[in-house]
């Protein structure tokens, strides 16, 4: 079955500096790639999604990425600010199934 | 818009006692609906799902079952609760497969 990989587990980066969370899928058939941002205590929150027919897709301080021949998609954040420290989840899906397939997360800390 | 609810908020239960949590959603129309749970400092770990009323999926092979007597109401239950049961219980629906998943508020369950 689908599975996703996501890297780093934990990332550290200076107020105003950008982060980059990488993931990787192992099904061709996926098509579908949300992020999620978790705050402490909170619900995860869905914060930018794309879809295979895209290789990018920005708004605002955030972007993602899609490589379909790598296999890979990425979170970019730039200009980041203590608010942004959170726990970031990739996610993949695809047609005919009814599930998201997560990765492990990544915690984000900036620094003032 | 649509909203989804949980409840309860927080929740401490004893070894062997029954649990009930409920979710709902309002604003859409034969969604679908999720359990996830998340122990501490960890992922999200798909426990079920249904594409419609009386039509559930299990992830995970545990002493918790789940039920969708109406549209729009999801419901998470065990006839005896173990220690390993505490977690951070979210439910989660989306518009159709492979699509974006929205998050409740979350229960978070203690286990004694």
């Amino acid at each position: 079955g689908e599975n996703v990989e996501q890297h780093p587990s934990t990332l550290s980066v200076q107020e105003g500096d950008s982060a980059v969370i990488k993931c990787t899928y192992s099904d061709s058939a996926s098509n579908y790639f949300p992020w999620y941002k978790q705050e402490l205590g909170k619900r995860p929150q869905l914060i930018i999604d794309i879809r295979s027919n895209v290789g990018e897709k920005k708004d605002q301080r955030i972007a993602v990425t899609l490589n379909k021949t790598a296999k890979h998609f990425s979170l970019h954040i730039t200009e980041t600010q203590p608010e942004d420290s959170a726990v970031y989840f990739c996610a993949a899906s695809w047609d005919n199934t009814d599930k998201l397939i997560f990765g492990t997360g990544t915690r984000l800390q900036v620094f003032p | 818009s649509q909203t989804i609810h949980q409840w309860p908020a927080t929740l401490v239960q004893p070894v062997g006692s029954p649990l009930s949590l409920e979710c709902t959603v309002e604003g859409t129309s034969n969604p679908n609906l999720y359990w996830y749970r998340q122990a501490a400092g960890r992922g999200l770990q798909l426990l079920f799902y249904s594409v419609g009323i009386g039509q559930i999926s299990s992830e995970v092979p545990q002493n918790l079952s789940a039920s969708r007597p109406q549209d729009r109401q999801f419901i998470l239950s065990s006839k005896k609760l173990l220690l390993s049961d505490s977690g951070f219980y979210l439910c989660a629906w989306s518009a159709s497969s492979s699509m974006g998943q929205f998050f409740g508020p979350g229960t978070r369950l203690t286990v004694l």
